[in-house]
């Protein structure tokens, strides 16, 4: 069964400092891994997906996130923090099984992200 | 990507009554689900609804408490029967709309239902 564990539940950084938002992950095969953004009121958003491809997986707003096999980690990172990254982070692992699609996400716990001034 | 809507978009309502949540998307998928965020908590999946098939419900969630209608393939709806306040949630319809393996989905806006 798949599962993911995120590491933190609250992560607090300044201003203009770097972003790392950990993710572990069990999954009996080749997961597909994302991380989801919610900010306060608003719907949930994809902001990068691994699916097999490069381990390295770039996002929107500057994200990033590495996927390493050999720690079943899929950090979140980004060099420099802005206000408007303040949010609830989610990683997600897919239930997918290869050759099929549109299967179910498990998600972690998520982490709250807040950005000092 | 697909653009999701839901409605209501909140609603306050009486123990033991019913509300059913409408969830639309602009384009045709075949595989709707509905999740549930529980205060200070993360998404849990309740069923997968794909069209033309009974309604597929994780464990611990059950038909007579959340029955869900796909009647075609750009809308769904969830019901949350006989309502308690442990009900009090934010309820999120997805969809697979990419078609690829990968299980990417999109979120509607949510339904955030409070339970007196």
């Amino acid at each position: 069964a798949q599962s993911v564990t995120q590491l933190d539940s609250h992560v607090s950084v300044s201003e203009g400092t770097p972003v790392l938002l950990r993710c572990n992950y069990s999954s009996s095969y080749s997961p597909s891994l994302f991380w989801y953004v919610q900010h306060p009121n608003k719907g949930l958003q994809l902001l990068l997906k691994y699916t097999s491809a490069a381990t390295l997986v770039k996002g929107i707003n500057g994200f990033e996130a590495e996927f390493k096999k050999s720690e079943t980690s899929f950090h979140l990172t980004k060099p420099s923090a802005h206000m408007s990254d303040a949010a609830e982070y989610f990683c997600v692992v897919s239930a997918a099984r290869m050759g099929e699609y549109g299967n179910k996400l498990v998600f972690g716990a998520g982490t709250i992200l807040r950005v000092k001034s | 990507s697909a653009v999701i809507s839901q409605k209501p978009s909140r609603d306050i309502c009486q123990r033991g009554t019913s509300l059913t949540i409408q969830c639309q998307v602009d384009s045709q998928v075949t595989m709707m689900f509905w999740y549930r965020q529980q205060p200070g908590q993360s998404l849990t999946l309740i069923a997968t609804a794909n069209q033309g098939s009974e309604a597929t419900y994780e464990s611990g969630f059950v038909i007579d408490k959340f029955p869900i209608s796909r009647p075609n393939l750009t809308f769904s709806t969830l019901t949350v029967s006989n309502m308690s306040p442990e009900d009090s949630s934010i309820y999120l319809c997805s969809v697979d709309y990419s078609g690829e393996t990968s299980g990417e989905q999109y979120f509607g806006p949510g339904t955030r239902l409070t339970v007196t």
